[in-house]
């Protein structure tokens, strides 16, 4: 079966600095995509970045960027010059590549708190 | 561009009355279509998935049932709800693709007292 950990429940960073977010998977297959979804106090939940488990290349958006590290199945997202809009949940999210299997798997989720 | 609409935002209902739900995508054909449920504090779960009008998965066997009776129109529904029905319900879409990166829209709060 296929997990996504979360460990850190609730983080906080101040304003204009960087702030990672971990997130650990565990899966038999080798194909694979990775998400990262934010929810803000609205509580609609909007796609972040992802990555593709084939692609070597670090996946990269504006100020959102991730460290894949396939092997030791680690997916984090960095968040850099953080901003008071970034205040939210963050998930993170498993789906496999094969079948008709149409999950997401979810992580409980990060409470990013940013501080002015 | 694709837009997705949930409504109501916000119901409150008895406990053992009816439930429908409604979410509408625009600006695409075809998507796939999901709804999930969401408790205070907790991760998403995955209630009901479709890949086409008529065609319904379920995840979670429940009080819970959903329909599809347009391309762009998935609905979820229920006979006679339960206080644990309580939580916050988001649609969401993605291409029929192997990626299927899910979008979602602005969810329902439904209260159940």
């Amino acid at each position: 079966a296929q997990t996504v950990t979360q460990s850190q429940p609730e983080m906080s960073v101040q304003e204009a600095e960087t702030v990672t977010l971990s997130c650990t998977y565990d899966t038999s297959e080798s194909d694979y995509y990775l998400f990262w979804y934010k929810q803000p106090p609205s509580r609609q939940m909007i796609l972040v970045i992802r990555q593709e488990a084939y692609k070597q290349q670090n996946a990269t958006e504006n100020r959102f960027s991730v460290n894949f590290q396939k092997a030791a199945k680690s997916f984090s997202l960095k968040i850099s010059d953080s901003q008071l809009g970034d205040a939210a949940m963050y998930f993170c999210a498993l789906k496999l590549y094969a079948g008709n299997n149409r999950k997401l798997i979810w992580g409980l989720g990060t409470s990013l708190a940013v501080n002015p | 561009s694709q837009t997705i609409h949930q409504w109501p935002a916000t119901l409150v209902q008895p406990v053992g009355s009816p439930l429908s739900l409604e979410c509408t995508v625009e600006g695409t054909s075809n998507p796939n279509l999901y709804w999930y449920r969401q408790a205070a504090g907790r991760g998403l779960q995955l209630l009901f998935y479709s890949v086409g009008i008529g065609q319904i998965s379920s995840e979670v066997p429940q009080n819970l049932s959903a329909s599809r009776p347009q391309d762009r129109q998935f609905i979820l529904s229920s006979k006679k709800l339960l206080l644990s029905d309580s939580g916050f319900y988001l649609c969401a879409w993605s291409w029929t693709s192997i990626l299927e990166t899910q979008y979602f829209g602005p969810g329902t709060r439904l209260l159940v007292l």
